[in-house]
């Protein structure tokens, strides 16, 4: 069965500081991982990493796939109140002629305190 | 920007009714849009995948004579819930995917604000 595991399931950290964000899945065919920002309401896209060891970066935040040890990081630097939400990870599976299905972790719950 | 929009944001509605929820992509067109549901402190769960003129495609375990699907246009599609029951009381979101194509390098889906249903 396709999986992806998120950890931790929860974190509380201050203001400044940094955090780093696992994602590990086991599926059947790969095509991307996907990275989410989940506040009150729709996710919203953050990175689609396609490819092992490149990073990729956008401010504060960062993310590597490693596609041999089938796992992926997301980084936030200097953590502000912003941050914020749930992050949530999700593993792109092709289906061949079919349109592509996206298989989510469970996510991490983010608060950052003043 | 990639808008989708979610129509009603928040129902609540009587156990045996049925309720239709609208997922719009505001300025882009969408061939493919995709259905989760998510229950509290859990992960989205894809229901369907619907394709602009044709049957929707369901997940595993999803009744498609209790969730309708219909994608009538390349921004519209809408989920009927038909005789909701108080355990399909969930947040249901949509997603509708762009086409990679001139500054869009690689297709993306892009999701609504979803829509909390409470069945009494």
């Amino acid at each position: 069965e396709d999986k992806v595991v998120q950890s931790p399931l929860s974190l509380v950290v201050h203001e400044g500081d940094t955090v780093t964000l696992n994602c590990s899945y086991e599926v059947t065919n790969f095509r991307s991982l996907l990275w989410y920002k989940q506040e009150k309401k729709a996710p919203t896209f953050l990175f689609m990493l396609t490819s092992s060891g490149i990073e990729k970066k956008s401010g504060r935040l960062s993310s590597i796939l490693d596609k041999k040890e089938l796992f992926s990081i997301l980084n936030i630097t200097a953590t502000q109140t912003g941050d914020s939400a749930v992050y949530l990870c999700a593993v792109e599976l092709p289906r061949g002629g079919a349109t592509n299905k996206l298989i989510f972790g469970t996510g991490t719950l983010l608060a950052v305190q003043p | 920007g990639a808008v989708v929009s979610q129509h009603p944001s928040r129902v609540i509605c009587k156990s045996g009714t049925s309720v239709k929820i609208e997922c719009r992509s505001l300025d882009f067109q969408a061939t493919t849009m995709f259905w989760y549901r998510q229950f509290p402190k859990q992960s989205l769960m894809l229901m369907a995948t619907s394709n602009e003129g044709s049957k929707a495609t369901y997940e595993q375990g999803v009744e498609k004579d209790k969730f309708l699907i219909n994608h009538a246009s390349l921004t519209l599609s809408t989920l009927t819930v038909t005789s909701a029951h108080p355990e399909d009381s969930s947040f249901y979101i949509c997603s509708a995917r762009r086409m990679a194509s001139g500054s869009v390098r690689r297709e993306t889906q892009y999701f609504g604000p979803g829509t909390r249903l409470l069945v009494l």
